[in-house]
């Protein structure tokens, strides 16, 4: 089946850091990733739909300015927390559309802001 | 109200019970529904597709109700291996729009 790979899987950096999330698909081309957030006990939110070429779409709620996208290649995107705060400490998922119209999920970046 | 609702559990079960969680979702123009299996710290991973007319694999049966935007999960002679959180995902269009999830449900299958 499809592939995603995201890395790295666990962070932990200090508050004020930048840092950045990869998710590459590995056996398909997707012009379409989606970014996902996941607090403890509670459901994966959709943060941004990454779009190859152009820029990405941001939920509401969602700094554009601190959550930076880019969407590099047709098996590339990648999310840069900016500017590190313990509240953004989270389970931060990517998925992206594959084959059978089905959606693929990576493992996952579990990120701890000191 | 959210998109999508779940009884958050924890629904702690003896092996070999069967076991039904429900789910309600909010937006009638939903045409893809799922259920998915999320095990602690890992990603969500799709156990099943869900249709109207009800579908079933090996022990587990889903139904999807459009009229009352319901949808359900049987869990027949449960395994320890079962214990996870079993997440309702909803979405417009199964290809290339976002999914939305529920919170979960939390199941224990107790030895």
């Amino acid at each position: 089946g499809a592939v995603v790979s995201q890395h790295p899987s666990r962070v932990i950096c200090k508050s004020g850091t930048s840092v950045k999330i990869e998710c590459r698909s590995l056996d398909f081309q997707a012009t379409t990733m989606f970014w996902y957030r996941q607090f403890p006990k509670q459901s994966l939110m959709l943060m941004a739909t990454s779009n190859e070429g152009s820029k990405a779409t941001y939920e509401q709620g969602v700094e554009k300015d601190k959550f930076l996208i880019n969407h590099a290649s047709l098996t590339l995107s990648t999310l840069t927390v900016t500017s590190a705060h313990p509240e953004d400490s989270s389970f931060y998922i990517c998925s992206a559309p594959g084959p059978s119209e089905k959606q693929f999920f990576g493992p996952g970046t579990r990120l701890t802001v000191l | 109200r959210k998109e999508v609702e779940q009884d958050p559990g924890p629904f702690n079960v003896p092996e070999g019970a069967t076991v039904a969680f429900n789910c309600t979702y909010s937006n009638s123009a939903s045409q893809s529904f799922f259920w998915y299996r999320q095990d602690c710290r890992k990603e969500p991973k799709l156990l099943m597709s869900v249709y109207s007319s009800g579908n079933e694999d090996g022990r587990f049966t889903a139904q999807l109700n459009r009229a009352s935007q319901y949808i359900s999960l049987l869990i027949r002679d449960s395994k320890l291996s079962d214990s996870a959180t079993y997440l309702c995902v909803v979405t417009l269009n199964s290809g290339n729009t976002p999914l939305v999830f529920g919170k979960g449900t939390r199941l224990s299958v107790i030895a």
